[in-house]
């Protein structure tokens, strides 16, 4: 069973639209969680960080469900600069950052 | 501060040859990794260092090696390029283990 699963996409929707990605992690240890987005052809670079209680910056807020073992991230107002691929990253122990394969947003005009 | 600098961005490899990725960060950041990125698999851990003398073993470790002799700087050497070593590498780092990577350009590699 792989580390981290996302489900790949691709998610096409509206500008104006709100679209939710969801990411499970298997380990129950794990310990930090973020949300990484990645253009064509370019470094993934950090969107933010999820935190137990849940946290919000502008249109995105991320969730973490450590009962059920999954993250989300919610996309509010989407706008056509949001297309990107979005990874899920999890940390279990000291060193052990887990990607998922990342889920592909396109935003129609 | 420039970040993570990767070089060089591109590269053509023969098979057997060896070269060394050079990565570079200028935060002071203790933690720093190399990641190879290939398609439908997402980010493969290869080398970690958690500061200067420090090095480990990631999850794709064969083939590659690195060192980590100042806090700035993290070379990957390939030994003996295959052409399964065709890839993105990606190297990052980070403040401490509860940070989120900062990650350099990326070095698009082909092995023919």
């Amino acid at each position: 069973r792989k580390e981290v699963e996302q489900d790949p996409g691709p998610f096409n929707v509206p500008e104006g639209a709100t679209v939710a990605f969801n990411c499970t992690y298997s380990n129950s240890a794990s310990q930090s969680f973020f949300w990484y987005r990645q253009d064509c052809r370019k470094e993934p670079k950090l969107l933010m960080s999820v935190y137990s209680s849940g946290n919000e910056d502008g249109r995105f807020t991320a969730q973490l469900n450590r009962a059920s073992q999954y993250i989300s991230l919610l996309i509010r107002d989407s706008k056509l600069s949001d297309s990107a691929t979005y990874l899920c990253v999890v940390r279990t122990g000291a060193n052990n950052l887990f990607f998922g394969t990342g889920t592909r947003l396109t935003v129609i005009p | 501060n420039a970040g993570v600098t990767q070089t060089p961005k591109f590269q053509v490899l023969k098979t057997g040859q060896s070269m060394t990725l050079q990565c570079a960060q200028d935060m002071n950041h203790e933690y720093m990794s190399w990641y190879r990125q290939d398609p439908g698999m997402g980010l493969r851990l290869i080398h970690y260092s958690v500061g200067a003398g420090i090095t480990d073993q990631g999850e794709v470790p064969n083939g590659y090696n690195v060192s980590r002799s100042t806090t700035e700087d993290f070379p990957l050497r390939l030994l003996s390029a295959a052409p399964s070593q065709t890839s993105v590498y990606f190297c990052a780092s980070r403040l401490d283990r509860a940070s989120g990577y900062t990650f350099g350009s990326g070095t698009r590699l082909t092995v023919v």
